[in-house]
């Protein structure tokens, strides 16, 4: 069962702004990652970030996770309309090994 | 090389029909999975393999037979499935079971079943 959430389900904004996604889940979790996979295609990791982190960078993307409300956002900075995709948050537990549950995406649409 | 493959890229079969999906990577992982993903919607586990045994399977319908013949190939056997069934099947695989691996995913199979 998938146990993540995220908003907005969908968002669409001009090329240079920022896009922020949330992502809610609801036990405890060992990770938390972000994949981005274009129309009808696979998924390509962006970002882990443990339980410990709170924050995390990579490029663009800036990560943040608050573990006491069980969720996470991810920024994309500058955006761009090659960052037009869908957005999966993905967490994991210690007890189910590499399982990934996944949250149910945001649609990213960026306009040139 | 950090890249799994899958073949063929889209399928369409009948409801009576015997197909499979490929999967491959030359990564040296150990642990290999297939999940399943319709569309607007979010890949759903199906099988996970480690060390070419069987480690999960999330109560699939027996029409769809994993198989991994070898620590790079992971195959899906389908067998009388039903439009239902029609979805994207995705490969990935990661180092291990750990949850501090990061899995990488192929491109998925579009099957279509009419």
């Amino acid at each position: 069962s998938q146990q993540g959430e995220e908003d907005p389900q969908a968002l669409s904004i001009q090329e240079g702004e920022n896009a922020t996604m949330n992502c809610s889940y609801k036990t405890s979790i060992n990770n938390l990652q972000w994949y981005r996979q274009n129309s009808g295609r696979g998924l390509v990791h962006l970002i882990l970030i443990r339980s410990n982190e709170r924050e995390k960078h990579s490029g663009r993307l800036r990560v943040t996770l608050d573990t006491s409300k069980k969720s996470s956002s991810l920024l994309i900075t500058a955006s761009r309309a090659a960052d037009t995709a869908s957005y999966f948050c993905a967490t994991q537990k210690e007890t189910s090994g590499s399982r990934l549950t996944f949250g149910e995406g945001t649609q990213l649409t960026v306009n040139p | 090389d950090t890249e799994v493959t899958q073949t063929p890229k889209h399928l369409v079969m009948g409801m009576t029909n015997k197909k499979s999906l490929k999967c491959e990577q030359h990564m040296g992982h150990r642990a290999m999975y297939w999940y399943k993903q319709k569309a607007k919607k979010p890949p759903e586990l199906m099988f996970v393999y480690s060390y070419e045994k069987l480690s999960i399977n999330e109560s699939v319908p027996s029409r769809f037979s994993p198989e991994c013949p070898n620590s790079s190939l992971l195959n899906l056997h389908l067998h009388a499935l039903q439009p239902e069934d029609s979805a994207l099947y995705l490969c990935a695989s990661s180092q291990g079971l750990a949850v501090t691996y990061e899995q990488y995913f192929g491109p998925g199979t579009r099957l279509t079943v009419t």
